[in-house]
């Protein structure tokens, strides 16, 4: 069975700084997606960003990148120019890729809490 | 589009009783999935539901069950009501391929048993 950990149950940053967030998981298959999903305080889920294990290259989406290490079964989530809106708390998510079919299930880490310092 | 709903989107209930809670997916969407988040456990896999279909289960007793409509909407039930079921309820749709693959979460049921 796959694991995720976050390490960090919470950070702070001072806003327009840089924040990196840790994820690391555990699985024996070679084809997966990552995700970090993003949950204010409003409750709603919503993706931030997503990394396909085949494709060697980096994700980015506007100001959040991720390192993506595959040997190291690594994944951090970096935030760039922080903003009040970014408080939240962040999970990283797998998503096993066996079959195309049945495998909709993301096993959660337990969250970051990301609080932003005007 | 409109997103993922569900209702209700708070419930009280007592313990012993039983509760339905019901998820629309994204039009379009055949894959429900729900997961069950509390602060102890985070946030659990409970069921995915395909084209009427549970494909997949998580580690939950029989109390917990669910079924999908023909529309691709989506019930869970659960029975027996315990204080640890007291619990956010997410529900989320999908599309089941695709390199934009991505779960879309709806605003969630909280559930509070006494």
């Amino acid at each position: 069975a796959q694991t995720v950990t976050q390490s960090q149950p919470e950070m702070s940053v001072q806003e327009a700084e840089t924040v990196t967030l840790s994820c690391t998981y555990d699985t024996s298959e070679s084809d997966y997606y990552l995700f970090w999903y993003k949950q204010p305080p409003s409750r709603q889920m919503i993706l931030v960003i997503r990394q396909e294990a085949y494709k060697q290259q980096n994700a980015t989406e506007n100001r959040f990148s991720v390192n993506f290490q595959k040997a190291a079964k690594s994944f951090s989530l970096k935030i760039s120019d922080s903003q009040l809106g970014d408080a939240a708390m962040y999970f990283c998510a797998y998503r096993s890729l066996i079959s195309n079919f049945g495998n909709e299930k993301l096993t959660f880490g337990t969250g970051t809490r990301l609080t932003i310092i005007p | 589009k409109a997103g993922v709903t569900q209702t209700p989107r708070y419930l009280i209930k007592t313990r012993g009783q039983q509760v339905t809670l019901s998820c629309s997916p994204i039009s379009g969407h055949r894959s429900v999935s729900w997961y069950q988040q509390t602060p102890g456990q985070g946030l659990q896999f409970l069921f995915e539901y395909f084209s009427e279909t549970q494909r997949n289960k998580g580690n939950f007793p029989g109390r917990f069950s669910g079924r999908q409509f023909s529309n691709s909407r989506s019930e869970m039930n659960v029975s027996t009501l315990e204080l640890g079921d007291s619990a956010l309820y997410l529900c989320a749709s999908s599309e089941t391929s695709g390199s934009n693959y991505e779960q879309y979460f709806g605003p969630g049921t909280r559930l509070t048993v006494t």
